[in-house]
């Protein structure tokens, strides 16, 4: 069965931390990877990563897909009280569908 | 360029009662999916439609359940004789058409379906 596994689920930093966020996955005919951002709202488009070793930026935030280990990371640098979130992860295959983790809750703290 | 358009927002509905959840992509997406989000739980798929065509439906619960994507018009992904375990908040996310080679997909603000 296709999955998504978030780590961790929940974290706690305080502002101008750097933090990484985990997620690997399972998935029959992997397609791409897909970071978002959901504040109690909609989710948040972030990242699309569909090949390996290349880093996507934007800002402060800036991912990276390993095909061959089946996981990618998000990291959020100098981190502030606005970047306090849920962090999702999601996965499609050829079929299209979005497959989410559980997310990653962050807390900043002042 | 609007984004992802949802109505409405907020929808309360008695048990038993018809929910319809109405969806308008961006323009030129030609892709619609539908995801639930149940209180403390993350996303997950129901149905994804393209014009007139119902493409995977698999995450769909096999009764009371059904969508679609007319030729003109939003998607509706229609919900009857609701129950409790139905509140839920509803995405719809829509992509452009494969030929653009993009499999980004833009979700919309929700509905949040409340029964009570």
């Amino acid at each position: 069965e296709d999955k998504v596994v978030q780590s961790p689920l929940s974290l706690v930093v305080h502002e101008g931390d750097t933090v990484t966020l985990n997620c690997s996955y399972e998935v029959t005919n992997f397609r791409s990877l897909l970071w978002y951002k959901q504040e109690k709202k909609a989710p948040t488009f972030l990242f699309m990563l569909t090949s390996s070793g290349i880093e996507k930026k934007s800002g402060r935030l800036s991912s990276i897909l390993d095909k061959k280990e089946l996981f990618s990371i998000l990291n959020i640098t100098a981190t502030q009280t606005g970047d306090s979130a849920v962090y999702l992860c999601a996965v499609t295959n050829r079929g299209g569908k979005l497959i989410f983790g559980q997310g990653t809750e962050l807390s900043v703290k002042p | 360029n609007a984004g992802v358009m949802q109505n409405p927002r907020h929808l309360v509905r008695r048990r038993g009662q018809e929910a319809r959840l109405r969806c308008s992509p961006m323009k030129g997406h030609s892709h619609v999916y539908w995801y639930r989000q149940l209180p403390e739980e993350g996303l997950k798929f129901m149905v994804y439609l393209q014009k007139e065509n119902i493409i995977d439906e698999s995450g769909m619960p096999k009764e009371r359940f059904s969508a679609e994507f007319p030729k003109e018009g939003p998607s509706i992904l229609r919900i009857q004789q609701v129950v409790r375990g139905d509140s839920a908040a509803y995405f719809c996310a829509s992509s452009p058409p494969e030929k653009i080679a993009s499999y980004e997909q833009y979700f919309g603000p929700g509905t949040r379906l409340t029964v009570t």
